[in-house]
């Protein structure tokens, strides 16, 4: 069975960078045949998609975030990373991670982890 | 960006009841379709895939279509467990949008 899971910090101060990591059991991230993507959700909100990355590094990002966020691969410790620079308040959500194709959607995804931005 | 319209925004139901959510894109998106459900505290969860294919594991009470650029998730025979936040998601270009969801409540 996939399973994914997401680590970080739960508190990120104003300006500063949101790290988190999403490590992945029951498959690889070296395979091809799936993307790996970020979403994340304010409380009481919608989802909103932030992005995805291939193994072999290939990235698209949502253009609304795109000047702020990086994605990475691990392979050797089968994890993925997300990076958002500069945070203020509005980046304060739940964020996800998950694994995709186009056609098959987003068929696995983390738990959830609370990022709350303040002082 | 591919806007992703839901309606109704939020359905009130009773259990044995059929209701139909539907989403409409701003473009051609194909069949890059899915549904998900989300519960209070949980994780979205895959319940149909390229427009109308069940996700493995999903009651066949769950079903999708579409027509042209709107897509339909209809739910027969409602159950107690079936009370979420419904979302579709296109699929067919990045940045992957959203609807904002359909609160399908207990009448």
């Amino acid at each position: 069975q996939v399973q994914l899971q997401e680590s970080g910090p739960g508190l990120v101060k104003p300006s500063e960078t949101l790290s988190l990591t999403c490590t992945v059991s029951g498959d690889s991230v070296r395979s091809g045949s799936f993307f790996w993507s970020w979403i994340r959700q304010p409380a009481g909100k919608g989802l909103e998609w932030i992005g995805r990355i291939y193994s072999s590094g290939s990235s698209d990002y949502n253009p609304s975030l795109k000047s702020r966020v990086t994605m990475s691969v691990d392979t050797p410790r089968n994890q993925f990373s997300l990076k958002l620079a500069s945070v203020t308040a509005a980046d304060t959500a739940t964020y996800y991670c998950a694994r995709g194709t186009s056609f098959f959607g987003e068929d696995f995804w983390g738990q959830g982890t609370l990022v709350i931005v303040s002082a | 960006d591919i806007q992703m319209t839901q309606s109704p925004s939020s359905l009130s139901a009773s259990v044995g009841d059929r209701v139909t959510i539907t989403c409409r894109a701003s473009q051609s998106i194909a069949s890059y379709l899915n549904w998900y459900q989300q519960k209070p505290g949980r994780a979205p969860k895959l319940l149909i895939y390229a427009t109308s294919s069940l996700q493995s594991g999903v009651p066949s009470r769950f079903s999708g279509s579409e027509s042209g650029t709107d897509f339909s998730l209809t739910i027969n025979t409602l159950q107690p467990e079936d009370f979420a936040i419904y979302y579709c998601q296109q699929t067919y270009s990045p940045p992957y949008t959203f609807g904002q969801g359909t609160k399908l409540e207990i009448k």
